[in-house]
């Protein structure tokens, strides 16, 4: 079936370096796509999103990169901070069939910046 | 501006009571959805409201689970004769009058059935 997900579960980094976090989706009809930061005890929180008919989009210290030949999506976390050690969900929205809000989110990574 | 409120933070239940989880959406938003997540998984999509309507709760089981967003007072999802397998964190989300606007989720009930 179609599916969202992630290459790795994990990722460690270096406070001040940049992070990549990737995500790879199934369904080529997708239009919309959302990262979320969700924190331990915590709701999800929006980053930053991406219609399919863009290919980058930055925010402040975040980018999100959309490839649509290879299905794959990426979240660029510049300056990698110890506040951004959250587990990182990438969701995306069904053009067709699912309503609005019907979000398909992947499992997750989890960033953990050491000082 | 007070973001997506959801009570309780915590609720413990025993097989078989019911459990209500309330959410009140952001102020001027109208949609309202209900996410549920497992330990070390992703939310999965449960129901779509708007006010005193269900739009999609495709993603709803069909036994034991309701969800109401009346004219007045907060959302409610509604989980009766509880069992072990309903112990998750129940997420609500709101969003404007807009297509693929970003949902504001809340911070969640964690629901633990004994």
């Amino acid at each position: 079936g179609e599916s969202v997900g992630l290459h790795l579960p994990t990722l460690s980094v270096q406070e001040g370096d940049n992070s990549i976090i990737n995500c790879a989706y199934s369904n080529s009809a997708s239009d919309y796509f959302i990262w979320y930061k969700q924190e331990s005890g915590k709701g999800p929180q929006f980053i930053i999103d991406i219609r399919s008919n863009m290919d980058k989009r930055q925010g402040q210290r975040v980018t999100v990169l959309l490839n649509k030949t290879v299905k794959h999506l990426s979240l660029q976390i510049a300056a990698t901070q110890p506040g951004d050690s959250a587990v990182y969900f990438c969701a995306e929205s069904p053009i067709y069939g699912g309503s609005q809000g019907n979000l398909i989110f992947g499992k997750g990574t989890k960033l953990s910046v050491k000082p | 501006n007070a973001g997506v409120m959801q009570n309780p933070r915590h609720l413990v239940r025993r097989r078989g009571q019911e459990a209500r989880l309330r959410c009140s959406p952001m102020k001027g938003h109208s949609h309202v959805y209900w996410y549920r997540q497992l330990p070390e998984e992703g939310l999965k999509f449960m129901v779509y409201l708007q006010k005193e309507n269900i739009i999609d709760e495709s993603g709803m089981p069909k036994e034991r689970f309701s969800a109401e967003f009346p004219k007045e007072g907060p959302s409610i999802l509604r989980i009766q004769q509880v069992v072990r397998g309903d112990s998750a964190a129940y997420f609500c989300a709101s969003s404007p009058d807009s297509l693929n606007s970003p949902l504001h989720f809340g911070n969640g009930t964690r629901l633990t059935v004994t």
